[in-house]
């Protein structure tokens, strides 16, 4: 059984360029949440999606942006990037509402912007 | 929203001794608490989670206990081993919401001495 998995695997890209992230779920899990992991801390909580809406956000600036696709696969979008934006994206999927069901992490893109 | 602190940040034991790191929670609403195991470059992975209708899991050698009058929760290795050595997260969320978003602490990275 695959795990969550992202693409790409690292990143880097100049101020003011825009990224785009990508995740593909665990096979038959309809939920998607984005966390950002900046060096030495824990994940934030960026957005999460489930059946192609968006269920929440974080405490993130408009210039982040996500959607889900019908086959639940996820991206998350990060527009005129700055220095801060550079850390380990984490995508973590669940079955159902990630509130009602545990949530599987896939090993991250790192973005690191220059 | 919800504050999840940590500690220690750092830890170093010896091989066969126990490990012990705690947590606090500021929200009262939080009712469901897992423990993230991440190792160097890889995903945050779920080791053991506890609700809040139990005072204390245990799954082999890592155990968790929950005080929910003062809200604090604390994870339990014993017998450690190399392998233990990783950066352990704790978690908070409320279980059955329909967000589940999970406030993490800062993380303790776990050194095993051999």
């Amino acid at each position: 059984d695959a795990g969550v998995t992202q693409s790409p695997t690292h990143l880097i890209k100049t101020r003011g360029q825009q990224v785009t992230l990508r995740c593909s779920p665990i096979s038959g899990h309809k939920s998607v949440s984005w966390y950002q992991q900046v060096l030495g801390q824990g994940p934030q909580f960026i957005f999460q999606y489930y059946e192609k809406e968006e269920r929440g956000r974080g405490n993130f600036p408009d210039r982040f942006s996500a959607r889900q696709f019908p086959n639940y696969s996820s991206e998350l979008n990060v527009n005129a990037l700055l220095l801060g934006d550079s850390a380990l994206y984490l995508c973590a999927s669940s079955p159902g509402l990630a509130g009602q069901e545990t949530q599987y992490f896939g090993p991250g893109t790192r973005l690191l912007v220059l | 929203g919800e504050n999840v602190e940590q500690h220690p940040s750092t830890l170093s034991v010896q091989e066969g001794d126990s490990a012990v790191i705690k947590c606090t929670y500021s929200d009262s609403a939080s009712n469901y608490f897992p423990w993230y195991k991440q190792e160097l470059g890889k995903r945050p992975q779920l080791i053991i989670d506890i609700r809040s209708n139990v005072g204390e899991k245990k799954d082999q050698r890592i155990a968790v206990t929950l005080n929910k009058t003062a809200k604090h929760f604390s994870l339990h290795i014993t017998e450690t081993q190399p392998e233990d050595s990783a950066v352990y997260f704790c978690a908070a969320s409320i279980w059955g919401s329909t967000l589940g978003r999970l406030y993490f602490g800062r993380g303790t990275q776990l050194t095993v001495w051999p």
